[in-house]
């Protein structure tokens, strides 16, 4: 089954506890990108890849990381988590980069930082 | 500045009728438009995109766009209670290579 999948579903952790989220697409697609969703603020991206090695950042990358080493796979990293990164993350796939507009979405994973 | 607006709503139509969902923006440049339908809880889906002027259609679902006074909007026709979720309009930035900008979403409630 063509899917992204995300690990974990759901994340508690506290301050300052790194930990890694990952994603990984079996469509073979280029184009890969992590979001955050915050009651009232929408869906905010943090961080896209266009293809291997090759990674920019959105328009809230502040306190993440992310690495393209394959295709296949794109894991957020939180370096040092605070409260204010508790939050909804979606990460998303498509097929290429012309195409990224059309982009399929993991389930998601809900992060509680304390 | 790049901006996707949308009227967070709750939208509130009765089942079988049109409900009817807006989306401005604000960047002139923007040749491609999305709509994506989110579940409480779940993930977002693509539903319909559009890219050029006038209508789009696609079983009960019109996407109608109008870049000279940019806004596109998403027509439901037929509306079922199934079709109750946040309803986010996407827009593609043109000036940040390919991030893609999303409204904060129209919750709509179709009741029976």
């Amino acid at each position: 089954e063509a899917q992204v999948t995300q690990n974990p579903r759901y994340l508690i952790t506290v301050t300052g506890k790194k930990l890694t989220v990952t994603c990984s697409q079996n469509m073979n697609h280029e184009y890969m990108s992590w979001y955050r969703q915050d009651p009232g603020l929408g869906l905010r991206q943090i961080y896209y890849s266009m293809n291997v090695e090759v990674t920019d950042k959105g328009d809230v990358p502040e306190g993440y990381k992310v690495s393209r080493k394959e295709k296949r796979n794109f894991p957020l990293i939180l370096e040092s988590p605070s409260p204010n990164q508790t939050s909804l993350y979606f990460c998303a796939s498509s097929p290429d980069p012309l195409s990224y507009n059309e982009q399929f979405f993991g389930p998601g994973t809900r992060l509680t930082v304390l | 500045q790049k901006e996707v607006e949308q009227n967070s709503g709750p939208l509130s139509v009765p089942e079988g009728a049109i409900a009817s969902l807006n989306c401005t923006y604000s960047d002139r440049g923007s040749q491609s438009f999305f709509w994506y339908r989110q579940y409480s809880g779940k993930s977002p889906e693509l539903i319909m995109s559009i890219y050029s002027n006038g209508d789009k259609e696609d079983g009960r679902f019109t996407a109608q766009l109008n870049k000279a006074s940019q806004y596109v909007s998403l027509l439901i026709r037929d509306s079922q209670p199934s079709d109750s979720a946040t309803y986010l309009c996407a827009v593609p930035g043109t000036n940040s290579g390919y991030a893609l900008n999303f409204g904060k979403g129209t919750s709509l409630l179709v009741t029976p």
